[in-house]
């Protein structure tokens, strides 16, 4: 079965300073990968994705990914924080199902915290 | 437009009560998920449809039951609920059911209180 493991639950940083989520899968077959981003009291909305071709990937509100195979990883990056960025992060890997869809198995998350 | 939408935003039930959640979208996608999250968690697929009609279920108890009346729209209806089942609960849409790679579109939400 296919997963995704996010170290650290809880990260803070400065404003202007950059930042680092972690995350790493596990999958027997090439995964597809995804990062979602969720505000207080909103939905999930995606930043990014890898599926395929260039491993560096660049999302929405300048953060970007790179995939690692060597290393089985998928960390989140933003050379400099705003406050606007404190919110949960996902990592999530998808697998399809066999009936259609494709199922998001979703990392624990992990809590940005901008500080001035 | 990659807009989902759900209503109500809230909705405090007691046990002994029915009510339904509605999700809908109009981006033409074919595959719709109700998702089931628990604070500091992340979500839980609870169901999916695929062309309007259900392909996975996730083992969710009964008092649970889905509904896809046409391809835009989603129900959730909910009846004899227990506290435990309080959460929010996100619906999502994706245009290809037959590709891994498809962005799941998530929609605000309904928190429930079960009271």
């Amino acid at each position: 079965a296919q997963s995704v493991t996010q170290l650290g639950s809880h990260v803070s940083v400065s404003e202007g300073a950059l930042v680092l989520l972690r995350c790493n899968y596990s999958s027997s077959v090439p995964p597809y990968l995804f990062w979602y981003v969720q505000y207080p009291n909103q939905g999930l909305q995606l930043l990014l994705k890898y599926t395929t071709g260039a491993t560096l990937v660049k999302g929405i509100n300048g953060f970007e990914a790179e995939f690692k195979k060597s290393e089985t990883s998928f960390h989140l990056t933003k050379p400099s924080a705003h406050m606007s960025d404190a919110a949960e992060y996902f990592c999530a890997v998808s697998t399809i199902l066999t009936g259609g869809g494709n199922k998001l198995t979703f990392g624990t998350g992990t809590q940005l915290k901008v500080e001035l | 437009d990659t807009e989902v939408t759900q209503t109500p935003k809230h909705l405090v039930m007691g046990m002994t009560n029915k009510k339904s959640l509605k999700c809908e979208q109009h981006m033409g996608h074919r595959a719709m998920y109700w998702y089931k999250q628990k604070a500091k968690k992340p979500p839980e697929l609870m169901f999916v449809y695929s062309y309007e009609k259900l392909s996975i279920n996730e083992s969710v108890p009964s008092r649970f039951s889905p509904e896809c009346p046409n391809s835009s729209l989603l129900n959730l209806h909910l009846h004899a609920l227990q506290p435990e089942d309080s959460a929010l609960y996100l619906c999502a849409s994706s245009q290809d059911v037959t590709s891994f790679k498809e962005t799941q579109y998530f929609g605000p939400g309904t928190r429930l209180l079960v009271l």
